[in-house]
């Protein structure tokens, strides 16, 4: 199984900052998948992240306020920009085990915009 | 689109009690998979099984058990004589089936709480 390690586990921010948050994976995967868990609310999917290309965001989610970088199999970065009190929630990053078998999750960025 | 959905928002059971987890799913893909997670207080999503849709056999794992039903497009989940660190909130999830593209649409969730 896939060990996963996202960092900061939880931030207080101020409106209009940014925050990156990191996601480290313990083998090397093919994609890489950001979710956004709203307070008492399902997961959402925010993009799916691939090497060496842009990310694919869904509906609802654009580049400029959800930037993501995957440099490498093993690591991939989600920043929240210029973040309003909305941008509350928990951020996750899951990936595959690349057979569709499982899929992991990291456990989890919680952050609370002021 | 994709659509799971799980109608029970909060259940309350009394430890040792048997409970069932609804979840119900909408695709047009004729190949899929479904998924439980288990969502504990701490935060972190455990995975729980992965059933894909031409599977329609029953799985059970120790307590844990799922009815996958596609005549209902169901994939129910039933925790057997509860404890209570089965407390949790706990997601059903779809998947397409197309390898390396393994987006989930995540229900609602329920809440499951056992009570001493």
């Amino acid at each position: 199984s896939a060990v996963i390690s996202q960092k900061p586990s939880r931030d207080i921010c101020q409106r209009g900052t940014s925050l990156t948050i990191q996601c480290q994976v313990d083998s090397q995967v093919t994609m890489m998948f950001w979710y956004r868990q709203q307070p008492g609310q399902s997961l959402t999917l925010i993009a799916t992240a691939n090497q060496g290309s842009e990310a694919t965001y869904e509906s609802g989610f654009v580049i400029d306020k959800f930037p993501i970088s995957r440099p490498n199999l093993t690591f991939s970065t989600l920043t929240v920009s210029n973040m309003s009190p909305e941008d509350s929630s928990i951020y996750l990053c899951s990936v595959s085990d690349g057979l569709n078998e499982k899929l992991f999750f990291g456990s989890g960025t919680q952050l609370s915009v002021l | 689109a994709q659509k799971v959905t799980q109608a029970q928002t909060e259940i309350s059971v009394v430890e040792k009690e048997d409970v069932t987890l609804d979840c119900v799913y909408e695709t047009r893909d004729t190949t899929y998979y479904l998924f439980w997670y288990k969502q504990p207080p701490s935060g972190e999503l455990v995975f729980l099984i992965r059933r894909n849709s031409f599977d329609e056999q029953n799985e059970i794992s120790g307590r844990y058990s799922w009815n996958f039903q596609k005549s209902t497009s169901s994939f129910n989940f039933t925790i057997t004589a509860s404890q209570v660190v089965d407390s949790a909130v706990y997601f059903c999830a779809l998947s397409e089936a197309n390898f390396g593209n393994e987006k989930l649409t995540f229900g609602t969730g329920t809440r499951l709480t056992i009570i001493p």
